[in-house]
């Protein structure tokens, strides 16, 4: 299977709000609410944003926000800070032969 | 405070095999599921497989099937990976990382801990 399509780079200026979008098919992004977010800075474990599309995990800031519309699921990231400059990734159960699938990964530079 | 150490970095030749270990402290392993993720040098995150916690029943990715297994250890709270027959495209951080539930208890394919990774390099 192919990964979840993200834009290869987005970049926003402090104080800003930006919208990371992942892109799926009606088989899985559109079939299950099982969506998570995952921000990784450079030489880092990842670390987990949202999960089943919307909902943060304890200590993640509330400037992190997800949606999912159709086949197309996003990371809305409000308030732009110089420390959100990382990759993020999506992530998707797709149920079918290799059941979780990863986004490619959106660089977000904080201009 | 829950958390996953993983074993040191591994340096293997081509057809050889690689076993990386998963320590689990913090939390019982039988309570979530493990689940496995690589990453190439400057590539992006893939998903390799995953081990439940109740019943250690394994699903692979179909890339690796044939070549990957899982498994746990309960006594000493330890997950184990192991991929055989390596090629260099192989060569990549290896992270396990912990399936989280959600407030119903239910699995969300989502992970909340990770280990801190397992650099594995495959060359002659």
């Amino acid at each position: 299977q192919s990964a979840l399509t993200q834009p290869a780079s987005v970049s926003g200026s402090p104080g800003q709000s930006i919208t990371i979008s992942c892109t799926g098919t009606s088989s899985d992004v559109g079939s299950y609410d099982l969506v998570s977010w995952y921000q990784q800075h450079p030489g880092k474990a990842p670390r987990v944003l949202i999960y089943e599309v919307t909902k943060r995990p304890s200590g993640i800031s509330n400037r992190f926000s997800g949606s999912k519309s159709g086949n197309t699921a996003s990371l809305t990231i409000s308030g732009l800070q110089a420390e959100d400059e990382a990759d993020y990734y999506c992530c998707s159960y797709v149920g079918y032969s290799t059941p979780v699938l990863f986004g490619g990964g959106t660089k977000l530079a904080v201009l | 405070q829950a958390q996953l150490v993983q074993s040191g970095a591994d340096v293997r030749k081509p057809g050889a095999s690689m076993k990386v270990s998963c320590k689990a402290s913090g939390y019982n392993l039988k309570s979530h599921g493990i689940s496995w993720v690589r990453q190439a040098p400057g590539q992006g995150l893939e998903w390799m497989g995953w081990i439940t916690s109740y019943s250690g029943k394994t699903t692979y990715a179909q890339k690796f099937q044939g070549r990957v297994t899982m498994t746990t250890d309960t006594s000493t709270n330890t997950a184990y990976m192991e991929l055989r027959s390596l090629r260099s495209d192989d060569s990549a951080i290896y992270y396990c990382a912990r399936d989280m539930t959600n407030e119903s208890g239910y699995e969300t394919s989502a992970f909340d801990i990770w280990g801190q990774g397992t650099m594995v390099t495959v060359s002659s």
